[in-house]
Formats: C-alpha cells, sequence, structure tokens
C-alpha cells in the first residue's frame, strides 16, 4: 500500500499572506509527482508534474518543489487571493502504467 | 473546462435501480479513467481504459461495470449498489500511457445511493 500523506489537512490564511504546504510520498521506485487544485463544484485541474529530484516548477504566485531523496514536495502561493481558494492534491506515482495515489490534499481558505 | 464532461453531475438511485453515468472528452486523449471519491479519502482509482481497452480493474465490485465503446467516450454502468457506494465518481482522460502524464478531470457525478 502506497501512502502519501499531505499537510496540513486545512489552512486559512488573510489575503496578502504566503504560504506553503507538503505532500509525503514513497522515496523508493520514484516515478512522478503531480499537484492539482481543485475548487468546489468544478474539475479538478492540473498544476505540475515534476519527475526529477531537485525539480522546481513554477505557474505565476505558485510554485513547487521536488526532493524524491527524502520524499517530499512543497507547493507554495505567493501573496495568496481569495480566488486561491480550493483543495490541492498532490498525486505519486511509481511508473507503474497509468497507476497515480492521491493524498486526501489541503483545503486552503483565503480571506478577503 | 478542461474538456472532459460528464453526465449527470447529480444522481439519486434506490439499491435496485440500474444506472449508467457518462464521460465524454474532447481532447483528442486515448486513455480514460474512472476514479471514485468517498467522504474523507483520498481519490482512488477504479478503472482504466487506453485505446478502448481495458487496462486496469482496481478490484472493483461487479456491480460497478465500465464500458469504453470508443476513444472519447466512457460509461460507468451502476447496479445494484449499496448505500456506501454514495461518493463523487471523476472521469479522467490523457494522452499516451506513463503516468508522467497530466490526467484531464471532469467535473464528477455526485452519487447517492438509498
Amino acid at each position: 500500500i502506497l501512502n502519501v500523506e499531505q499537510s496540513p489537512q486545512s489552512l486559512h490564511v488573510q489575503e496578502g499572506d504566503s504560504t506553503n504546504f507538503t505532500c509525503s510520498f514513497p522515496s523508493s521506485n520514484f516515478y512522478a509527482l503531480h499537484w492539482y487544485r481543485w475548487e468546489t463544484a468544478k474539475s479538478p485541474e492540473a498544476l505540475f508534474v515534476m519527475t526529477l529530484n531537485g525539480d522546481e516548477k513554477k505557474k505565476g504566485r505558485i510554485s513547487a518543489t521536488l526532493n524524491t531523496k527524502e520524499g517530499y514536495s512543497y507547493l507554495y502561493i505567493k501573496g495568496s487571493q481569495p480566488e486561491d481558494s480550493a483543495t490541492y492534491l498532490c498525486a505519486f506515482s511509481r511508473g507503474s502504467n497509468y497507476k497515480l495515489t492521491f493524498g486526501k490534499g489541503t483545503l486552503l481558505t483565503v480571506n478577503p | 473546462e478542461t474538456g472532459v464532461t460528464q453526465t449527470p453531475r447529480h444522481l439519486v438511485m434506490g439499491m435496485t435501480n440500474k444506472k449508467s453515468l457518462k464521460c465524454e472528452q474532447h481532447l483528442g486523449h486515448n486513455a480514460m479513467y474512472w476514479y471514485k471519491q468517498s467522504a474523507k479519502k483520498p481519490l482512488e482509482l477504479m478503472f482504466v481504459y487506453s485505446l478502448e481497452e481495458r487496462v486496469e480493474n482496481n478490484s472493483v465490485p461487479s456491480r460497478f461495470s465500465p464500458e469504453c465503446p470508443n476513444s472519447s467516450h466512457l460509461f460507468l454502468h451502476l447496479h445494484t449498489l449499496q448505500p456506501e457506494d454514495s461518493a463523487l465518481y471523476l472521469c479522467a482522460s490523457s494522452h499516451g500511457r506513463r503516468d508522467s502524464v497530466t490526467q484531464y478531470f471532469g467535473p464528477g457525478t455526485r452519487l447517492l445511493v438509498l
């Protein structure tokens, strides 16, 4: 059984704050790590796919880092806005075709 | 809009009913997936189809029956479900087989089994 742990489970921040959360995954046989953003009543939206140790990806105010040797990834949001409120999911794969193992997500609420 | 649509968005059914969930992707992808999200649990993969052939069945009970008539459409046929099957059912698609490729999700069908 593969465990993907995300912390914290939920987070409230004020508009303008920067924040970050963590995804932990098994460090053996790593293949890829995905981050998704999921707003209520909408489709999960892909943010990043990372495959290499030390990878850093950026999309606007959101960025992510990857450490495959210790089995964690961080997602950072700079200057949070109310529209950033969503659940952020990470998903891990070991390379067996198609299978992504998801964490439970971090629910971010940004207060205006 | 991700290019993946699902119908219906909400469904209430009794345990003796038969119903179907439909997924359609407009992205030209060749792999499609069904996921289940139960309350307070992570997304769980149920089925994967690649080039219309089922390549993954993640120990799902036979009361769930998938069908992929072509690369753009995916169905999940439901019969004699149990109340614990109430969940959000998400469809996704991707181009290619490697799980470093991005999966594009639909908005889901919220299912309630009475």
